[in-house]
This record gives C-alpha cells, structure tokens and sequence, in this order.
C-alpha cells in the first residue's frame, strides 16, 4: 500500500462547528505531517509528527489542534475557524531523517462560512 | 525566506515540444530534490527526485538535471502532452520537510 488516505475529501463547516480531518497510510512511515494549501500557492507546512510526537508546529493557530493517536492516523480538529481558513489541507507521510519517498494524500478541501 | 526560487510562474508549451522548469536553492545542506505533479483539486504527487551525488537522472519523458555548483536543477518533459497540463514544485531538504519552491503552471496546447 503506497497510498496517503485523507477523509473526507470536501467539507463545509460554519464558525462555530468543530470538525475533524483524518489522515492514514499503511506504508511504514514514522513521520507525517499537515500542510495547508490555498489555491495557487504552494503547501505550507502546520505540523510534523515523528514517532507519534509533535516534533514541528509552524505557528498554527490553536483552532487547529493535531493528534497522532498511532503510527499510522493522523487527525486535524477543527473549532472555531474562520473563513480565510478555507483551503485545501494535505496529509503526507515519510521515514523520518529520509524524505525519499515523500508522499501526499488527496487532500480535504475545506470551506468555512 | 524563500530557500527554493522557482521559475518560470506560467509556461505554455506546444504539444510535443520541451518544458523546461527551472529552480535554484540557497542552503548547500540540501540533498535530496524531488519534483510534484498536482492536478487540480489533488494533492501533489511525486515525479521524480535526485540527490547531489548525480548531475542527471531521466525517467521516461522527464528529467532532472543538477549543477551543484550553481545550487540549480531544472524539470525537463520532453514531448510535452495536454495531460501533462498542471502545477509543478520543485521542493528541497535535508532530514527536514520539504522547502517547496511556489509553483510552475504548465499548459500544454494542442
């Protein structure tokens, strides 16, 4: 299984919602990670996990809390966002210390209104 | 700070022609230098990547090429097809997430 699987694939939530992203791969990978994408822009790194600990938080907001309950989940709950929070949000997984192989879900693509 | 400059921002290619995407890095550190694909409302997929021990590495119709000593490498897709029409980053790390460049938009016309 090569494969990043993120669910689901489109969400809308309003302010005041809490929702939860989630992210899994079978691949072996120790380290995953959370990007955020608006539309023609490049990723942009929130959080790094390595070994199921958070080891990179980019200055994210603290309506965007991380966990990684196992080596192979990874969940983005969502409270109290706001609309320019819109965006695409990318999972990817890798060996820690070994970026060959680097690889990125499908994405969820998040509206906020 | 921008580690991963990347141009040209759009390019628009004649099927069966060259694309040439071209980027430059700061920090020597770096050693490993894939190459994303992403297609619209997907997430990027890997291409192809080099380390600095290889000037070039060629996969199919896509090649990197590598000037360590100009802190360069640039995407090559030969005979460029519609289907290659999408946004490509060119990204760089070591032991570190990747540092993306911002993105090339490539349309490849009939």
């Amino acid at each position: 299984d090569t494969e990043v699987t993120q669910t689901p694939k489109h969400l809308v939530m309003g302010m005041t919602n809490k929702k939860s992203l989630k992210c899994e791969q079978h691949m072996g990978h120790r380290a995953m990670y959370w990007y955020k994408q608006k539309a023609k822009k490049p990723p942009e790194l929130m959080f790094v996990y390595s070994y199921e600990k958070l080891s990179i938080n980019e200055s994210v907001p603290s309506r965007f809390s991380p966990e990684c309950p196992n080596s192979s989940l990874l969940n983005l709950h969502l409270h109290a966002l706001q609309p320019e929070d819109s965006a695409l949000y990318l999972c990817a997984s890798s060996h820690p210390g070994n970026n060959y192989g680097y690889t990125f879900g499908s994405g969820t693509r998040l509206t906020v209104v | 700070q921008q580690q991963v400059k990347q141009s040209p921002q759009s390019l628009i290619v004649q099927k069966g022609g060259i694309s040439i995407i071209n980027c430059a890095y700061e920090n020597t550190a770096f050693d490993y230098f894939p190459w994303y694909q992403q297609f619209p409302g997907k997430g990027p997929a890997l291409l192809i990547a080099i380390r600095p021990d290889v000037s070039e590495k060629k996969e199919g119709r896509f090649t990197i090429s590598f000037n360590k000593s100009a802190k360069q490498f640039s995407l090559h897709i030969m005979d460029s097809q519609p289907g290659d029409s999408a946004t490509y980053f060119c990204a760089a790390s070591k032991n570190t997430p990747l540092v993306f460049g911002k993105g090339t938009r490539l349309s490849v016309i009939a």
